[in-house]
């Protein structure tokens, strides 16, 4: 499938840790995108990495693309309990769509 | 200002019945989507359009019917609705169509179908 998958699926973890999510996917892509969604609201856009990018941050994530193991990660740092929300990462693989995977669901204990 | 802004937010109907999800953009953008997320929270495209014209019709039910009157709406007509189509659905919006632009999202409109 062309979609993202994300791992893990969900993620618990102590307010002030790093939470690390990541995103593998199967096809060449052109750029890679990664969303948050709060409970009950939309997905907000987060960050865009293109395939030609290592590494990109924005305030406390920070995210990498593998592009030869086709794998990427989100690390958001010092976490705090309004992060709990799922992450998606979402693909461009050249096409007019965008394809969104699963999520994974973050939880940070205050 | 709502950037993309989706009514209703709840909607809970019976089995059979037509409903509309009304959906605006305050953007400019060219694109608008309709994207539909079920209850594993798996998010899937449904419709996109580009200044009105249809360029993405994923395999949905002919039930399912978008229209867009201007490119800054599109709205969702569902016919005989049936219990699988209880999800939330989401509008969205982009520059233009080009895979990598980022996508605004409005806030949801959830359908129950009892």
């Amino acid at each position: 499938s062309q979609q993202g998958e994300e791992d893990p699926q969900a993620l618990s973890i102590q307010e002030g840790e790093n939470a690390t999510m990541n995103c593998s996917y199967k096809t060449s892509i052109n750029n890679l995108q990664w969303y948050r969604q709060n409970s009950g609201r939309g997905l907000v856009h987060l960050i865009l990495i293109r395939s030609n990018e290592r590494e990109k941050h924005s305030g406390r994530l920070r995210v990498t693309l593998d592009t030869s193991k086709k794998s990427s990660s989100l690390l958001i740092t010092a976490s705090r309990a309004a992060d709990t929300a799922s992450y998606f990462c979402a693909l461009n693989t050249g096409g007019f769509k965008t394809i969104f995977g699963a999520g994974t669901r973050l939880f940070v204990k205050a | 200002d709502t950037a993309v802004s989706q009514t209703p937010k709840y909607l809970v109907t019976q089995m059979g019945n037509d409903k509309s999800i009304k959906c605006e953009q305050n953007l400019g953008h060219d694109t608008m989507y309709w994207y539909k997320q079920d209850s594993k929270k798996f998010l899937k495209i449904m419709f996109s359009y580009n200044n009105k014209e249809l360029i993405i019709n994923e395999t949905v039910p002919n039930r399912f019917s978008p229209k867009s009157p201007d490119k800054a709406h599109l709205n969702l007509h569902i016919n005989s609705l049936e219990l699988g189509d209880s999800a939330v659905y989401f509008c969205a919006s982009s520059l233009d169509f080009f895979s990598g632009n980022t996508i605004y999202f409005g806030e949801g409109s959830w359908l129950t179908v009892v």
